[in-house]
């Protein structure tokens, strides 16, 4: 199973400041045809979670522009140029590669 | 925009069944999968179950193999997951997950609570 690692697990950001979050998985995400799935999601308190980010870089309908994914392989980051208060919550990675889908542990983002 | 309704959760003891649904009325069956999702109290995400839509294939983590059982209806754009065998260790809110994409969470239901205990 891919086992991935979040970093860090939590995240106290001011309001207006950038934001970035690692996710590592322990094998390749990338799949025989070249693609990656690998998917962002936020957790606001007392809600399901909403995928942000798919396909490693792609914004979701309606997710603001401020967030953005990056990496390949096995390394992934989450950014947010600049933190507003809706972003409050709970982020995870997750890998839908291949099965078992697996999530990392989550990184708990609040502000200072 | 796609809404999921989860139902039949509940409080049960160890060691009986329960049976949670997933409806999706507005979804449009495709190539892809669904799957349950659970998440314990104050705990992450965990993959518990998938299936694809067409193929019927399914999957299920080590932590329910054997116990559980996944199944779906196209016609109804259903999601079942029959869980037999409970224990305290399966308590959590339940999720159902519908892929608009491969490899994606896209939608999620609200969530369905499931206690086990005596």
């Amino acid at each position: 199973d891919a086992v991935m690692t979040q970093s860090p697990l939590s995240l106290p950001v001011t309001l207006g400041q950038p934001a970035s979050i690692s996710c590592r998985s322990s094998q390749s995400l990338e799949d025989s045809y070249g693609n990656t799935y690998l998917n962002w999601l936020q957790q606001r308190p007392g809600q399901s979670p909403r995928r942000l980010i798919y396909k490693v870089s792609n914004r979701d309908s309606g997710v603001p522009d401020r967030f953005s994914g990056s990496g390949s392989g096995t390394d992934f980051t989450l950014k947010i140029s600049r933190v507003e208060a809706e972003d409050v919550g709970v982020y995870y990675c997750m890998q839908g590669t291949r099965w078992p889908y697996t999530f990392g542990q989550g990184t708990k983002l609040e502000i200072k | 925009e796609v809404q999921l309704v989860e139902s039949g959760g509940g409080l049960v003891q160890p060691g009986r069944s329960l049976r949670l649904s997933c409806e999706a009325p507005g979804f449009t069956v495709d190539d892809y999968a669904v799957h349950w999702v659970r998440q314990g109290s104050g705990k992450g995400l965990e993959w518990v179950s998938g299936i694809f839509w067409k193929s019927g294939g399914t999957g299920y983590a080590d932590s329910v193999k054997g116990r559980f059982i996944i199944s779906r209806d196209n016609a109804k754009k259903s999601l079942y997951l029959q869980m037999n065998s409970l224990r305290a260790e399966d308590t959590a809110l339940y999720y159902c997950v519908y892929e608009g994409v491969p490899g994606g969470a896209d939608y999620w239901g609200q969530g369905i609570l499931v206690t086990v205990s005596s």
